[in-house]
């Protein structure tokens, strides 16, 4: 079960930023917000992820909201080879002391990036 | 290239015939994940080893899906009896137990069943 929505697709201009949003309003205190994408028939490429701060590195920017209830996620100066599928991710963990769970994937943006 | 590799990349089989997949993780990552996902959708995990031991299984992992990990570094998933239903993109991942996990995945297995 999905505990993120997101639009289904969005268009960016080359060289403009990208903002790719997302809404995970059921999201518990100690669950991550990751985002990967997935460019066609590859396996999906991690971005960045955060808790509560927002988030920076040398691909994106992550934005989330005071309530944890929603997210940005920014590419500053998106080109050709941005277009992709993004994923807005919830990990839920396993339990116990793991540290790790599953990705809990939901249907992703498409993101169009146009000349 | 030092991420995750997976084998075979493409695999079309005939319904009924058994498939065996071979995930190799990223040295050291001692956490490995297999994941499915299907045309247009996003993937959807199945089952989860830290080290040799599987320690978590998704419902979706029927009792035709076995999935080992017998030295804790490479891992094989084998679906018996294959079935149309099956046919579907097969994910790795690899994580390092450290702060907050990243799972690094590879390229996938196709599988298509006739």
């Amino acid at each position: 079960d999905a505990k993120t929505t997101q639009p289904t697709s969005m268009d960016c201009a080359e060289g403009r930023a990208a903002n790719l949003p997302c809404n995970h309003s059921t999201i518990s205190g100690n669950e991550y917000v990751y985002w990967y994408r997935q460019i066609h028939s590859q396996g999906p490429q991690y971005i960045i992820h955060g808790l509560k701060n927002n988030e920076t590195n040398e691909m994106a920017s992550l934005i989330i909201t005071e309530d944890r209830k929603s997210s940005t996620l920014i590419l500053p100066h998106a080109t050709l080879r941005d277009t992709a599928v993004y994923y807005c991710i919830v990990r839920v963990e396993f339990g116990g002391s793991s540290n790790t769970g599953k990705l809990i994937f939901g249907q992703g943006t498409t993101l169009q990036v146009k000349p | 290239d030092t991420g995750v590799s997976q084998d075979p990349r493409h695999k079309i089989t005939k319904r009924g015939q058994n498939v065996t997949f071979r995930c190799d993780p990223i040295s050291e990552h001692n956490r490995l994940y297999w994941y499915r996902q299907t045309l247009g959708q996003g993937p959807e995990f199945l089952t989860y080893f830290q080290n040799e031991a599987q320690l978590e299984k998704s419902r979706l992992l029927s009792d035709r899906f076995s999935a080992e990990r017998p030295k804790g570094s490479f891992s094989t998933l084998e679906i018996q009896r294959t079935e149309q239903g099956d046919s579907a993109m097969y994910l790795c991942a690899s994580s390092l137990p450290t702060g907050v996990e990243t799972q690094y995945f590879g390229p996938g297995t196709r599988l298509l069943v006739l």
